[in-house]
């Protein structure tokens, strides 16, 4: 069966330090990948996916960069963490049909202090 | 531009009587929909979805309708139960290959009263 993976759980960083979040799926080979937001107010906002490795679209403009080094690893990143960074992330995984289900790690909430 | 709307943040039932959850879509391109259940602190869980080709498709306690001319879809509960609390997200994608992205809508928190 497949899994899915993310950690840490939680995390506290400082204002202007890098942020390194890790994603990783067992079972399924060559998944789409996802990485969320959830923010007040908006959501599940969608911040990138991934269709193969090093194959990676943005959908908003932002602090954050993510990179899919192998077939079944997103990782978020920033180089300098601002306060508005703040907020719960979730990656998810899915076949690579459009008429299949997302599947989600346990999210990440991230408080920049 | 938000393609997938919650207009009800929140949404009190009583227990035992029928919780319904509704989503809006702007994009008529939208083919397969989906409704995710999520708790404080972790990931949204799959629920329960729908092809546009339907109208409608039940599993246990859950019920999904589809209206294509409204661009409107709904979740029924019946019965509600208390562990039915959570927020819920509806979300939309296009299901021909080359479209991988899965919209969500903004949630609705529903409480069951006991």
């Amino acid at each position: 069966s497949q899994t899915i993976h993310q950690w840490p759980a939680t995390l506290v960083q400082p204002v202007g330090s890098p942020l390194s979040l890790e994603c990783t799926v067992e079972g399924t080979s060559n998944p789409n990948l996802y990485w969320y937001r959830q923010a007040a107010g908006r959501g599940l906002q969608l911040l990138f996916y991934s269709v193969g490795i090093g194959q990676i679209s943005s959908e908003v403009p932002q602090n954050l960069s993510a990179s899919r080094p192998q077939d079944r690893q997103f990782i978020l990143s920033s180089k300098k963490l601002l306060l508005s960074d703040s907020g719960f992330y979730l990656c998810a995984w899915r076949g690579n049909r459009g008429d299949t289900e997302a599947f989600f790690g346990q999210g990440t909430r991230l408080t920049v202090v | 531009d938000q393609q997938v709307k919650q207009n009800s943040p929140s949404l009190s039932v009583q227990e035992g009587r029928i919780s319904i959850l509704n989503c809006d879509y702007t994009n008529s391109m939208f083919d397969y929909f989906l409704w995710y259940k999520k708790y404080p602190a972790e990931g949204p869980t799959f629920l329960i979805s729908i092809s546009s080709i339907k109208d409608k498709n039940e599993d246990g306690r859950f019920t999904v309708f589809l209206n294509k001319s409204a661009k409107h879809l709904s979740l029924h509960i019946v019965p509600s139960q208390p562990g039915d609390s959570a927020v819920y997200f509806c979300a939309a994608s296009i299901s021909n290959f080359g479209n991988e992205k899965l919209t969500f809508g903004t949630g609705t928190r529903l409480t069951i009263i006991p």
